[in-house]
C-alpha cells in the first residue's frame, strides 16, 4: 500500500529558531500534499495545499510567510515553521493525495513540535 | 469551523460494551470517510462510503451511510481496548475537511 514518511517524529526547538519537517511519499507520486495541525484532543485542521511545482494554497488565517511550504518534487513536500514560538507548539501531520479514481490519502505519522 | 458534526465529543465504555459515534452535516457528503488516530500517530482510514443507505462492515465496525447523505454513523460491537482511539469523520472533496472527532476510550 501507499506510504508517506514524516520526519522527524518529534523536534524541540528554542523559539526565535526555524524548524522544517519533511513529508515523503515512497511509493507514488504525489502532485498534491496537505499539511495540517492538530492540538491536543482537538480535531485536524488543515493548514495548506502543497502542490508540486506552484506556490501552495493556505487556508484562511495562516500565515504564510511564518508556515514556509516548498514541493519540490513529485515525492517531497517540506513545511518550515520560521522564528518559532511557543504557541506554535503542535502535532503537525501532513498527507500524500493518491488519484486512483476515488481521492485516496495517505497519512504521515506526524511531527510532535515543542518551541520552548 | 467545522464543518461537520460529530457526536459524542467523548465516550468511555467498558470493554465488550458496543458504542455508536455519529457524523452529521447540513449539506450532502459526495462521500465520506471514517479515520481512526491513535495519540502520536496519523489518522489510519477505516472506509469510504459513497452511495446513500451504503452500509459497510469491517469485522466488528459497522458503518452507515444515511439515504439523504448528510449522516453517517460507525458502530462498534463488543468494543476491546484496541478499539481506543479518536475516530474522524471527514467530508471527501478535493480536500479533506475533518470533523472534531469522537475520542473512545474502552476500560479493560
Amino acid at each position: 500500500g501507499a506510504v508517506v514518511s514524516q520526519h522527524p517524529s518529534r523536534v524541540i526547538c528554542k523559539s526565535g529558531t526555524s524548524v522544517k519537517i519533511e513529508c515523503r511519499s515512497l511509493d507514488f507520486q504525489a502532485t498534491t500534499m496537505f499539511w495540517y495541525r492538530q492540538f491536543p484532543k482537538q480535531s485536524l485542521m488543515l493548514m495548506a495545499t502543497s502542490n508540486e511545482g506552484s506556490k501552495a494554497t493556505y487556508e484562511q488565517g495562516v500565515e504564510k510567510d511564518k508556515f514556509l511550504i516548498n514541493h519540490a518534487s513529485l515525492t517531497l513536500s517540506t513545511l518550515t515553521v520560521t522564528s518559532a514560538h511557543p504557541e506554535d507548539s503542535s502535532f503537525y501531520i501532513c498527507s500524500a493525495l493518491q488519484r486512483q479514481g476515488v481521492y485516496g490519502y495517505t497519512f504521515g505519522s506526524g511531527t510532535r513540535l515543542t518551541v520552548v | 469551523t467545522q464543518l461537520l458534526e460529530q457526536s459524542p465529543q467523548f465516550l468511555s465504555i467498558q470493554e465488550g460494551e458496543n458504542l455508536t459515534v455519529y457524523c452529521n452535516s447540513s449539506s450532502v457528503f459526495s462521500s465520506l470517510q471514517w479515520y481512526r488516530q491513535e495519540p502520536g500517530e496519523g489518522p489510519v482510514l477505516l472506509v469510504t462510503v459513497v452511495t446513500g443507505g451504503e452500509v459497510k462492515k469491517l469485522k466488528r465496525l459497522t458503518f452507515q451511510f444515511g439515504d439523504a447523505r448528510k449522516d453517517s454513523s460507525l458502530h462498534i460491537t463488543a468494543a476491546q481496548p484496541g478499539d481506543t482511539g479518536l475516530y474522524l469523520c471527514a467530508r471527501l472533496d478535493y480536500k479533506l475537511s475533518f470533523g472534531a472527532g469522537t475520542t473512545v476510550t474502552v476500560r479493560a
